[in-house]
């Protein structure tokens, strides 16, 4: 299966800083990246939807100026937390496709703590 | 659109012990059904998949799952349970194509404890 790399693993910020997280697909050419945020003791919720050489779809509720996601190349998608603040402390998980859509494979995750 | 339910935040399993996590899922069109784990701080690894065929899906670490479509179901199962299986274990359904294929939902996901 495909090999994703998520970058850093953690990061602990300040209140109005902005923040990147890298995932790569280091064996794989992604068109399609998803991005996913987790809250302890909860499940894990689609923020939006990374295409290479063109915007991101977003889920409701999520805001893309907050959630800034660029998908320059077929190896690497970035979320950007932008003027983040406590509330956006979670977990962001990515993952890939394979050329059938029929299984997923996501990057060991990155723990984001705003204080 | 496509949906999953866990019903149970927690299993506690004896080691040595059959397990069952269970799933049940809504979906339009055919499932494509997947359960993952995941590791306190690490991402999802994924364990199995049904998309077509046998109804028994065998998968990685012993685990395997039945899917069982009259009752819209596909229960991770595992022979004999390991400390080492004490994880969190998600159910995921993406629909069949032409329904927001590529979405993977996930449910609540349960907590399995096996205790030595």
């Amino acid at each position: 299966g495909a090999v994703v790399s998520q970058h850093p693993s953690w990061v602990i910020c300040k209140s109005g800083t902005s923040v990147k997280i890298e995932c790569r697909s280091l064996d794989f050419q992604a068109t399609t990246m998803f991005w996913y945020r987790q809250f302890p003791k909860q499940s894990l919720m689609l923020m939006a939807t990374s295409n290479e050489g063109s915007k991101a779809t977003y889920e409701q509720g999520v805001e893309k100026d907050k959630f800034l996601i660029n998908h320059a190349s077929l190896t690497l998608s970035t979320l950007t937390v932008t003027s983040a603040h406590p509330e956006d402390s979670s977990f962001y998980i990515c993952s890939v496709t394979d050329n059938l859509n029929t299984e997923a494979f996501f990057g060991q995750g990155t723990r984001l703590t705003v204080v | 659109a496509q949906s999953v339910a866990q019903p149970e935040d927690q299993v506690n399993v004896a080691e040595g012990n059959p397990l069952t996590v269970k799933c049940t899922y809504s979906v339009s069109g055919n499932p494509y059904l997947f359960w993952y784990v995941q590791y306190p701080n690490r991402g999802l690894q994924f364990l199995l998949k049904y998309i077509t065929g046998d109804n028994l899906v065998k998968g990685s670490y012993g685990f395997e799952a039945e899917f069982n479509k009259s009752q819209t179901s596909f229960h991770l199962k595992k022979p004999s349970a390991l400390v080492s299986d004490s994880a969190l274990y998600f159910c995921a359904v993406r629909g069949g194509r032409g329904t927001g294929f590529q979405k993977l939902v996930f449910g609540t996901g349960t907590r399995l404890l096996v205790s030595p």
